[in-house]
């Protein structure tokens, strides 16, 4: 109940194409869900974040959508560029008290010219 | 670049040796994280301070020992590691409002870029 399944494991998208990584939860007790993106040699960088009172959120080229009622959330990155290249982790975290942030097994996203 | 800073970036030990991990960071965080990452997989949290205090040790070796001599600071102290403990380090910090709820939508985790661990 704790996990969070992220999908897909690797995706390749041309440039200025739409890249979209899927997660999805069980536990209803998760209210806090960020993205973090992270380049080879370095650590996991805040991307993005929402709550489930939120249903879509979007900073720059990085939107997230969320459908409680599915308990989905996934990250769309428009007009897709070589310099997005990374691994992707979505996330959930608890706040009754936990520090605790679950993350999706990642998701190593190639964007190609 | 991150605002949590870790030293060194590599390290390469012998199983016998005794070595040590820095973190430190100066935005005033008072929650301190000790995560492990594995190639290809994602950040295993090993430990957390909350106001210089040890909340989690989720179930670590004892060759794995941390330490947070004040709020800005922390350490990871490394003896008779194993080959298998190689792997990339990660340090993290959030804010703590001091009720036990770590990291939030409101503080999210703050990551350093890691110290590479390999043991010999």
């Amino acid at each position: 109940q704790q996990q969070v399944k992220q999908s897909p494991q690797s995706l390749i998208v041309q440039k200025g194409g739409i890249s979209i990584i899927n997660c999805a939860y069980e536990n209803t007790a998760f209210d806090y869900f960020p993205w973090y993106q992270q380049f080879p040699g370095k650590g996991p960088a805040l991307l993005i974040a929402i709550r489930p009172d939120v249903s879509e959120k979007k900073e720059g080229r990085f939107t997230i959508s969320f459908n409680k009622s599915a308990k989905q959330f996934s990250l769309h990155i428009m007009d897709s560029q070589p310099g997005d290249s990374a691994t992707y982790f979505c996330a959930a975290y608890s706040g009754a008290g936990s520090y605790q942030l679950t993350f999706g097994k990642g998701t190593k996203l190639s964007v190609i010219p | 670049d991150t605002e949590v800073t870790q030293t060194p970036k590599h390290l390469v030990m012998g199983m016998t040796n005794k070595k040590s991990l820095k973190c430190e960071q100066h935005m005033g965080h008072r929650a301190m994280y000790w995560y492990k990452q594995k190639a290809k997989k994602p950040p295993e949290l090993m430990f957390v301070y909350s106001y210089e205090k040890l909340s989690i040790n989720e179930s670590v070796p004892s060759r794995f020992s941390p330490e947070c001599p004040n709020s800005s600071l922390l350490n990871l102290h490394l003896h008779a590691l194993q080959p298998e403990d190689s792997a990339l380090y990660l340090c993290a910090s959030s804010q703590d409002n001091g009720g036990g709820t770590g990291a939030s939508y409101n503080s999210p985790l703050h990551f350093g870029n890691g110290t590479r661990l390999t043991v010999t």
